[in-house]
């Protein structure tokens, strides 16, 4: 079945240090959306990149699509602890299917 | 509702028992799903309501686990005879249908532990 894969696992950063979790499908994508859940919490939806080659930005986080919409990447500039959480992707494929594909997800400590 | 709610937000079963978690998507969404996380993973999808029927059970992990949304608002998640395999949170999301661009709204989760 489809798989969508999320590198790194986990992140170690010191505050103010940049961050990139990326995720990769071996499918063409329909889109990708990108959640945060904090230590304890539930995701909570962040983005979502429909378009190839897309580039968005919420403040400090970027977020990319892929030119062949198989891969996407979230980038952290200047890291801080309010950061701290797993970032999630989780896409559809380009068939007819409401069913998200979920990452593993990338662990992301900060050290103050 | 303003948000989703999930009760109870705490289960704690002995093994063999049947247990109903419930969950109470936004007003006015017609998609609910039903998500397993077990400690360090993501998600696992379980079951998508469109309305009152479940359009994809495709995530139940055997017979045990059954879902109900009788009324296309509330959805019940029943689980029986649990093992404590089943110990996990239980995240309820709900969305909008529109153009197959479904945003998930997550609940806080029902946190069960099967002894």
């Amino acid at each position: 079945g489809q798989q969508v894969m999320q590198i790194p696992q986990y992140q170690h950063v010191q505050e103010g240090e940049d961050f990139t979790t990326y995720c990769n499908s071996s499918t063409t994508l329909s889109n990708i959306q990108w959640y945060k859940q904090r230590p304890g919490g539930h995701p909570v939806f962040l983005i979502q990149l429909v378009k190839s080659g897309e580039v968005k930005k919420q403040k400090r986080l970027t977020f990319q699509f892929g030119e062949a919409k198989k891969n996407s990447s979230l980038h952290i500039t200047a890291t801080q602890t309010t950061d701290v959480g797993t970032y999630f992707c989780a896409a559809k494929n380009a068939g007819n299917n409401r069913k998200l594909i979920w990452g593993l997800g990338t662990s992301l400590a900060v050290n103050p | 509702g303003a948000g989703v709610s999930q009760t109870p937000s705490n289960k704690v079963t002995e093994k063999g028992k049947y247990v109903e978690l419930r969950c109470d998507p936004i007003s006015g969404h017609t998609a609910l799903y039903w998500y397993r996380q077990s400690l360090g993973q993501g998600p696992e999808f379980l079951i998508y309501f469109q309305g009152t029927g479940a359009a994809d059970d495709s995530g139940l992990p055997n017979d045990r686990f059954f879902a109900v949304r009788p009324e296309g608002s509330v959805s019940t998640l029943k689980i029986q005879r649990t093992e404590r395999g089943d110990s996990a949170v239980y995240l309820c999301a709900s969305s909008l249908e529109w153009s197959g661009a479904n945003v998930l709204t997550f609940g806080a989760g029902s946190r069960l532990t099967v002894l």
